[in-house]
């Protein structure tokens, strides 16, 4: 157990509509780390937030926001879902803001169905 | 950007041989190199990593080489187990912070 916590589990929903995602990082982490897997592309980095501000943007699509709010935990939202947004969904957290080959932490992942 | 390239995609062992996973990167930048294990409906978990100033880290059954001329690194485990079955991920950071780039993972089947 990585001790980061993801919730829900599973989530069917349609095209169109909208998601949020949820992380609680490692007590004492101050990062979080969003990343989406398809089997197409992988594991890909999506965003990190470093103790509520945005510290670092990767192939997030511009209908995907996220948020960390005070208590550090955060939120992934998916927006005008399409089919090709289908994937698991991994939230990470790190205690620092990333430099300096810092060890990420993966919780056990949302998977999206979109149907 | 960084670009992780992750050999073989695929491979399939008898219990107790050993398993060799390459990764080359890009970026000469880089200095940390993680190795994620994925089992079936988890989330990657950090086995080893290696830093740029040490050629080779050793935990029990698991190793890590690390040639940063060539700009390569390997993860090696020996005397393989059904339970070492998983996919494999190597990653290297774009350069300047640890935003990991992701190898598109090895799928490692352990024959009992």
């Amino acid at each position: 157990d990585s001790g980061v916590t993801q919730t829900p589990k599973h989530l069917i929903t349609a095209t169109g509509q909208r998601v949020t995602l949820r992380c609680s990082p490692r007590s004492g982490d101050l990062s979080v780390y969003w990343y989406q897997q398809s089997l197409d592309q992988g594991l890909q980095f999506l965003i990190q937030y470093y103790n509520g501000e945005e510290r670092a943007k990767g192939n997030i699509l511009e209908r995907f926001s996220a948020q960390q709010f005070p208590d550090l935990h955060s939120e992934l939202n998916l927006s005008s879902l399409e089919l090709g947004d289908s994937a698991l969904y991994f939230c990470a957290s790190s205690g620092n803001v990333g430099g300096g080959g810092e060890t990420q932490y993966f919780g056990p992942g949302t998977r999206l169905l979109v149907l | 950007g960084e670009n992780v390239e992750q050999h073989p995609s695929t491979l399939s062992v008898q219990e107790g041989d050993s398993a060799v996973i390459k990764c080359t990167y890009s970026d000469s930048a880089s200095n940390y190199f993680p190795w994620y294990k994925q089992e079936l409906g988890k989330g990657p978990q950090l086995i080893i990593d290696i830093r740029s100033n040490v050629g080779e880290k050793k935990d029990q059954r698991i190793a890590v080489t690390l040639n940063k001329t060539a700009k390569h690194f390997s993860l090696h485990i020996t005397e393989t187990q059904p339970e070492d079955s998983a996919v494999y991920f190597c990653a290297a950071p774009r350069g300047g912070s640890y935003i990991p780039t992701f190898g598109r993972g090895t799928s490692l089947i352990v024959h009992p």
